[in-house]
Formats: C-alpha cells, structure tokens, sequence
C-alpha cells in the first residue's frame, strides 16, 4: 500500500523552542492531516489541508500542504510541556471510501 | 455526546480465542474505520464501512471480520487469535475528518 515517510521519529527538545516535522510520500494526496496522540489515548485531528499550498494555523500549530501534493509540514512555536505526545501525519486520496494512509508518527519530548 | 466509544479497554486472549471488540458514535456519521496500531508505527486500516449496510477491505484485513449491526455501531471479530494480532485497535467514525475511539489493547498469548 501507500507509504507516508514522517520525521523525524523523535524529538527531545527544551521548553519555548519551536518543533518542525514533515511528511513525505511517493503519491499524490487530495487531503492532508495532523493527529497528535496522547498517551492511552486515540488521535485527535489538528489540521486539516485540502489545498496544495495551503497554509493553515490552528493556535501555535502551523501546517502547510506542500504544492507538489506529496508533502506536508508541521510547525510548533514556542513549545510547553503538554505538547508532548505523539504527531502523525495522515494522507487521504478521497477516492477510496475516504481512507487515511498515516505516518509513523514524531514522538515529541519537552523538557521543562 | 460521547463522541466514539470503544469496550474493552483491555483484553488479553489465548492463541485460538475468540473475541469481538465493540464500537459506538453517536455523532450520526455514514462511515466508520477499524485501524491496528503497532509500535513505532502509523495506525493501518484493517476494514472500514461507509454507511450502515455496507463493509470493505482496508490494508491488513486478514485474520478479521466486521459486522456495520446498524449506524450506530461497527464492531469487529477476531475469530481465531494469533499473537501477531496483539496490537491496539482504535475505531474511528467520520463526517468530514475521521474522530477516534480511546482505544483497545489486545495481548494475544
């Protein structure tokens, strides 16, 4: 099946620094997302991208759909401690009863 | 308003076992997901419905069996468990994005 290439795997930064994680794939979505996970719990959807080259922001998070449609990229300023937790990436053709192909996941680490 | 709700929260079942794991949205969504999610890995569909009466085949369904009882709830059946379907399950139903259940974990000895 699709393959979606997220990195990186991990990060372990300090509070206040801002966080890049980017997604990569040899095909062409129609729609991009971000989930984060807590731990114990299921994803919840951040942002969501139906564009190509749409840029969008939800509080500190940014995430923009690449032009090629084959790409997309997360952005977190000024890091606190409960943005710790784990950040997929998710690609949707729309064409297939909707389906979600995801990354492996940014496990994100914040050390106060 | 509930969202998605998963049972159980945990289960731990003998190779050859059998078990249906339950999920409900009361969100009134025509489509529901069943994904496995494995360490250090992205959650992968196993089977999904897009409206009550109706079931497909997602990337890993080998090994499962789904039932869409009616709009409401979509659970899913293992007939036979093997230990490489210990994993967690989520259930997700969507209207324009896909909203996730808390989850499953399934040991298989």
């Amino acid at each position: 099946g699709q393959q979606l290439n997220q990195s990186p795997q991990s990060m372990f930064i300090q509070e206040g620094e801002d966080v890049s994680m980017n997604c990569t794939s040899s095909s062409i979505f129609n729609t991009w997302l971000w989930y984060k996970q807590d731990p114990g719990e299921g994803p919840v959807l951040l942002i969501a991208l139906y564009k190509a080259g749409e840029l969008t922001s939800n509080g500190r998070l940014t995430a923009q759909f690449g032009t090629t449609r084959k790409d997309s990229f997360l952005n977190i300023s000024a890091s606190i401690p409960s943005d710790v937790g784990i950040y997929f990436c998710a690609g949707q053709v729309n064409n297939a009863g909707n389906m979600l192909t995801f990354g492996g996941g940014t496990r994100l680490m914040v050390k106060p | 308003n509930a969202g998605v709700t998963q049972t159980p929260k945990f289960q731990v079942l003998k190779t050859g076992q059998s078990m249906t794991l339950q999920c409900a949205q009361d969100m009134n969504h025509n489509s529901m997901y069943w994904y496995r999610q494995d360490p250090g890995m992205g959650l992968r569909l196993i089977y999904y419905s897009a409206s009550e009466g109706t079931t497909d085949k997602g990337e890993v369904p080998n090994g499962y069996n789904v039932s869409r009882l009616n709009k409401r709830e979509f659970s899913l059946r293992l007939e036979s468990a093997a230990p490489s379907q210990t994993s967690v399950y989520f259930c997700a139903s969507e209207s324009y994005e896909q909203y996730f259940g808390p989850g499953t974990r399934l040991t298989v000895t």
